[in-house]
C-alpha cells in the first residue's frame, strides 16, 4: 500500500540555519504531496502542496518540490527562524472515484530552532 | 475562515467510561477522519466517513466506533476507556472528489484515562 517516510527527529539547528528534511513515499498511483506543520498545542495545518510532477509548492519561505523520478518531496528553508520550531509532517493523498482516498501521514519531524 | 471544531481541547476520564469526542466542520466536506497522535508513532487512522451514515475502518480501529448522523459532525466513541487510549485526538476533513484537496485539522483533544 501507500507509504510516506520521513527523517527521524528531532532536528535541531541555529537560527539562519538552512533546512533540510528528508521524505519519500510510496504510491500506486499520482498523489499529491504535502507538508503540514504542527504548532505546539495546535492541531496540523497545511504548509505547503504540489498536486503533479515537477511541481513545487512554497510557503512561508519554505520550499519542496515534487519529484515522481526518485518519489522524494523534500522541505527546505534557507533561513531558519526560532518561530519554524514545530512538528512537520510529510503526507500523501489519491482521489478515488468520487471520493478522497484515506490521506497517508509520515511520523513527523520535530524541529528546534536555536536562538 | 473555515473551522473544524472539537469540542473539548482536554478531557480526563476513568477506566471504563463511555467517552464521546465531537467533531464538527462549517465547510460542507463530504469526508471526514479522526486519527490518534502519539510520540513516536505519527497519526494512526482510527476511522473515516466519506458520507452521512458511512464509515470505514482505518488502521487502528479496535476499542472505537463513530457515528455521522448528519454531514457536519463526525463523532468518536470510546465504548469502554481503558488507560492505552491515553492519547492526542485529531479530527480532519477534506473536501471529496476527483481532486486531491488538503485537509483541515481541528486543534485536537488531549485524552487522559486514569
Amino acid at each position: 500500500g501507500d507509504s510516506v517516510t520521513q527523517m527521524e527527529g528531532p532536528v535541531t539547528l541555529s537560527e539562519e540555519a538552512f533546512l533540510t528534511i528528508n521524505c519519500t513515499y510510496t504510491a500506486t498511483g499520482y498523489p499529491s504531496l504535502f507538508w503540514y506543520v504542527q504548532y505546539p498545542g495546535e492541531g496540523l495545518q497545511l504548509l505547503l502542496k504540489a498536486t503533479k510532477a515537477d511541481d513545487k509548492g512554497s510557503n512561508k519561505g519554505f520550499e519542496a518540490t515534487y519529484r515522481k523520478e526518485t518519489t522524494s518531496f523534500h522541505l527546505e528553508k534557507g533561513s531558519v527562524q526560532v518561530s519554524d520550531s514545530a512538528v512537520y509532517f510529510c503526507a500523501l493523498s489519491e482521489a478515488v472515484g468520487n471520493r478522497d482516498d484515506k490521506i497517508i501521514f509520515g511520523k513527523g519531524t520535530r524541529l528546534h530552532i536555536l536562538p | 475562515d473555515v473551522k473544524v471544531t472539537q469540542s473539548s481541547r482536554y478531557l480526563v476520564k476513568r477506566t471504563g467510561e463511555k467517552v464521546f469526542l465531537e467533531c464538527v466542520q462549517d465547510m460542507d466536506h463530504e469526508n471526514m477522519f479522526w486519527y490518534r497522535q502519539d510520540p513516536g508513532l505519527g497519526l494512526r487512522l482510527i476511522y473515516f466517513s466519506y458520507d452521512v451514515k458511512m464509515k470505514e475502518k482505518g488502521d487502528i480501529p479496535e476499542g472505537y466506533s463513530v457515528s455521522r448522523e448528519k454531514k457536519e459532525r463526525f463523532s468518536l466513541i470510546l465504548e469502554s476507556a481503558s488507560t492505552n487510549q491515553t492519547s492526542m485526538y485529531l479530527c480532519a476533513s477534506t473536501t471529496g472528489g476527483w481532486e486531491n484537496t488538503e485537509a483541515f485539522f481541528g486543534q485536537g483533544t488531549r485524552l487522559t484515562v486514569v
